[in-house]
């Protein structure tokens, strides 16, 4: 069974204050990391796929950067907006687990104004 | 551009009885299809995956169980539903299974079994 941890769980923050939260997964096998975010009464939305070690994607105020000899991944958000409040998904894809991503729990974040 | 759909988007249900759950893609042709569900607190669990028309891969052994029909809907089902089986039931598809392919999610059926 894969382990792809998200921490922390949930995240309350200002509006204005840069956030950043982490994803670990198995450092073999290792062929990519996705990043989702999940709004409220919506669908999942892809926000990254990372494939090299010391990748480093951004998207507007969102960035996340990834270390896959350790295992991790950091989500960062600069100057967090009440419209970022969501769920925010990692998933892991393995050289086991061809077409298959396994998601951590992830963490569930609140920008209040 | 393609669109998935999921229906119904709640359900409640009572132990013991049966379920349906449909998703249909628009707007591709042999995409890849897969079903998961998030129970409380957890993250989101594959439960199945389709390549083709009638090829069904089940990752968990469960009380549920699913069908592709057709190339582009894909049916999750269940003879008599369990109070376990509770819980946010999402539908996704991928162009591909290739490690960089991104996964299209629809809706979600959220389902009460009481």
């Amino acid at each position: 069974i894969l382990n792809v941890e998200q921490s922390p769980q949930s995240l309350h923050v200002q509006e204005g204050d840069s956030t950043n939260f982490t994803c670990s997964f198995p450092s073999s096998n290792f062929y990519a990391l996705h990043w989702y975010r999940w709004e409220t009464a919506k669908s999942p939305e892809a926000l990254f796929v990372m494939t090299l070690n010391g990748d480093e994607k951004k998207k507007g105020r969102i960035s996340a950067t990834l270390n896959t000899k350790e295992g991790y991944s950091y989500l960062y958000i600069k100057g967090s907006q009440p419209e970022d409040s969501a769920t925010y998904l990692c998933a892991f894809f393995g050289g086991t687990s061809y077409g298959k991503l396994t998601f951590g729990q992830g963490t569930i974040l609140t920008v209040h104004p | 551009s393609q669109t998935i759909h999921q229906w119904p988007a709640t359900l409640v249900q009572p132990v013991g009885s049966p379920l349906s759950l449909e998703c249909t893609v628009e707007g591709t042709s042999n995409p890849n299809l897969y079903w998961y569900r998030q129970a409380a607190g957890r993250g989101l669990q594959l439960l199945f995956y389709s390549v083709g028309i009638g090829q069904i891969s089940s990752e968990v052994p469960q009380n549920l169980s699913a069908s592709r029909p057709q190339d582009r809907q894909f049916i999750l089902s269940s003879k008599k539903l369990l109070l376990s089986d509770s819980g946010f039931y999402l539908c996704a598809w991928s162009q591909g299974r290739d490690h960089t392919d991104t996964q299209y999610f629809g809706p979600g059926t959220r389902l009460t079994v009481l």
